[in-house]
Order: C-alpha cells, then structure tokens, then sequence
C-alpha cells in the first residue's frame, strides 16, 4: 500500500461514453501526475499539477481532461474515446520538485479497454 | 537526447542467486537522478531504489543496490538473493533538468522471472 490509491481498477467503455478515472492520495503530496501505460511502449507523461495547479500537458488529445480539485484527488475525465487509448493509467503523486530525489508514487492503476 | 535504455526484455534467475539489470542513460545535465521502480502483474509502480548523480557511494536498500557507473553512464540494479516475489517488470528512470522540472524519462523495463 503507497498511499495512492485508485479507481476504478478495470474498466470497459464504448467509444461513445463518458467515464472519469478517479486517485486519491493520502501522503500529503502537492504534485500528482497522470501517466498512460501501452504494452512495450515507456510511460508517456499526460498531465501534472502542482498545488491543484496544471502545470504539464503533454499534448494530450482533449477527449482526455484532467481535474483537480484539492491536493489529495485527481481526476481523469474521459469521452468519445478510440481503441488506442485502451491501456494502463497510472495515477502518482511526488512531494514537490524542489529536489533531485523527488520520488513519485504509484497507485495500482486503471486498466481500460476501448471498445 | 534525454534517454534511458534498457537492453533486457527478459531475464530469468534461480531462486537465492542475485542477477543486474541493466539501464543506460543519455543525458548532457550534471545533475540527475536515476530511480528504479518494481511493478507487478498487480500494476502498482513501486520505488526501489534512487542514485543521485553526485552521489559518491552506490546505493543500497536492502537487497537492492545500485551499480552507478558514471563516466559509462550506466545504472545497473542488482538483486541479492532473488526471491519468487521479485518476479515482476522493473523500470529505470531519470529525472535531469534538460527534460523539465516534471518530467521522468522510463525505459521500457526489463521482465524479471525468478526460477524455484
């Protein structure tokens, strides 16, 4: 258990609906991330906040949107999306970045599937 | 470039042997770091292990250690006593100020079976 926490941990869609991926962390963090995870491919960065402020959007398709509400949650709101967008999401929050070691923290991730 | 390679797709190790993965990186910062993380068929990223690059020592945590070899660029981990629930993906990664204050680098992780 790290502290961050996500749900729902599977998920199926149409390419028609409207879903949103939901982290919560409990380590007091000021920086939580959105990375999405596709077999054999390296963790692509999609979204950070710092201080429930957007601070990286890493071109990111707008059927993706992120929210962030306070420090300790993060959403990823999704809609209309394609079949390769079917992955891992993985939700992960860091102290701050003021220093090298800043260690991020994972949650187990949503699995999604784009049919 | 920023980048981190990792040679190994796959990797099996005996049960109670150590085995190194390996990581590469590429970078022109002086400052960075290089973290290792473990994830499980499960999917949580877990945190190892961190090197910073003025570290002067390798670092430890437990069975863990990092063979930090600086002028080859190279941030090997190694696993002492491999033990069955070792077996899982394992990701290098690095943070260097070139790639931005919020950017991580991955590699596409090596798959670790330990063998019983």
């Amino acid at each position: 258990e790290t502290g961050v926490t996500q749900t729902p941990r599977h998920l199926v869609m149409g390419m028609t609906n409207k879903k949103s991926l939901k982290c919560e962390q409990h380590l007091g963090h000021n920086a939580m991330y959105w990375y999405k995870q596709s077999a054999k491919k390296p963790l692509e960065l999609m979204f950070v906040y710092s201080l429930e402020e957007r601070v990286e959007n890493n071109s990111v398709p707008s059927r993706f949107s992120p929210e962030c509400p306070n420090s300790s949650h993060l959403f990823l709101h999704l809609h209309t999306l394609q079949p390769e967008d079917s992955a891992l999401y993985l939700c992960a929050s860091s102290q701050d970045f003021s220093v090298a070691k800043n260690i991020q923290y994972f949650g187990a991730g949503t699995r999604l599937s784009v049919l | 470039a920023q980048k981190i390679t990792q040679t190994q797709p796959g990797m099996f190790v005996q049960e109670k042997e150590a085995v190194t993965l390996d990581c590469t990186y590429d970078t022109s910062d002086q400052s960075y770091g290089l973290f290792w993380y473990k994830q499980p068929s499960s999917g949580e990223m877990i945190f190892l292990i961190y090197q910073g690059s003025y570290d002067e020592q390798n670092a430890t945590e437990g069975r863990y250690s990092l063979n930090f070899q600086k002028a080859r660029k190279s941030a090997n981990l190694v696993i002492s006593a491999s033990q069955l629930g070792d077996s899982a993906m394992y990701f290098c990664a690095m943070r260097a100020p070139t790639s931005g204050t919020y950017k991580y680098i991955f590699g596409t992780g090596t798959r670790l079976k330990v063998l019983a």
